[in-house]
């Protein structure tokens, strides 16, 4: 069955720490595994994009990194901001049209 | 406009009453999507079009959900004798190629429907 695992569930950091979430995923045929920020109350927003053949993308203090082997992706954010408070959701795309979703981890920033 | 926008952004309704949700997506994009997103969870995949394809309704959870796409462009959610378990937030999302080709998914603000 196609599955995407995010965790951890929820974390709490203070402004200006570094963090990392976790991805897992048993999506076959694999296209492509996207990171999404989605704030509250506001549609999901794309962070990076990356297929079979990237091991880490970046944007901004966001680093994506995939390994296709094991089935794991993880996001690692850099001198989190309050502004970062959010739901960073994994999404994997299959051989078709249609994408899988994780649950996302929501994720707090205190000052 | 430059990004997709849905209407209402929220909508209260009676239990049995009929709703309709729409969606504008950004001009020249094929693909469009139905998500509902319930509090806490995940995204669940309602229904996708692309260009004059016929849409793939397999992710709507009953008969009583239909969505139509009108000259390839807007698109009306419809739900009919509407229970409380269809609470939740119902997004919209374009795109202007495949998503399994990488292509960016953008999305709208977004209803929340909350059926009493």
């Amino acid at each position: 069955k196609n599955q995407v695992e995010q965790s951890p569930q929820s974390l709490i950091i203070l402004e200006g720490k570094n963090c990392t979430l976790q991805c897992n995923y048993t999506v076959s045929p694999f296209s492509n595994l996207r990171w999404y920020k989605q704030d509250t109350g506001r549609g999901p927003v794309s962070l990076t994009i990356m297929t079979f053949s990237e091991n880490t993308k970046s944007n901004g203090r966001y680093t994506a990194t995939l390994d296709a082997d094991t089935k794991q992706s993880s996001l690692h954010i850099t001198a989190s901001q309050l502004s970062d408070s959010a739901s960073y959701i994994c999404v994997v795309s299959g051989g078709n049209y249609q994408l899988i979703w994780g649950a996302g981890t929501k994720l707090i920033i205190k000052p | 406009g430059a990004g997709v926008s849905q209407s209402p952004s929220n909508k209260v309704t009676e239990k049995g009453k009929d709703v309709e949700l729409r969606c504008d997506p950004i001009s020249g994009h094929t693909a469009l999507y139905w998500y509902r997103q319930s509090l806490g969870q995940g995204l669940e995949f309602l229904i996708y079009f692309q260009g004059n394809s016929a849409p793939d309704k397999s992710g709507l959870p009953s008969d009583r959900f239909s969505a139509e796409r009108t000259g390839g462009s807007v698109s009306t959610l419809t739900i009919q004798r509407t229970q409380q378990e269809d609470s939740a937030v119902y997004l919209c999302a374009s795109s202007s190629g495949p998503v399994r080709s990488s292509y960016e998914q953008y999305f709208g603000p977004g209803t929340r429907l909350t059926v009493t």
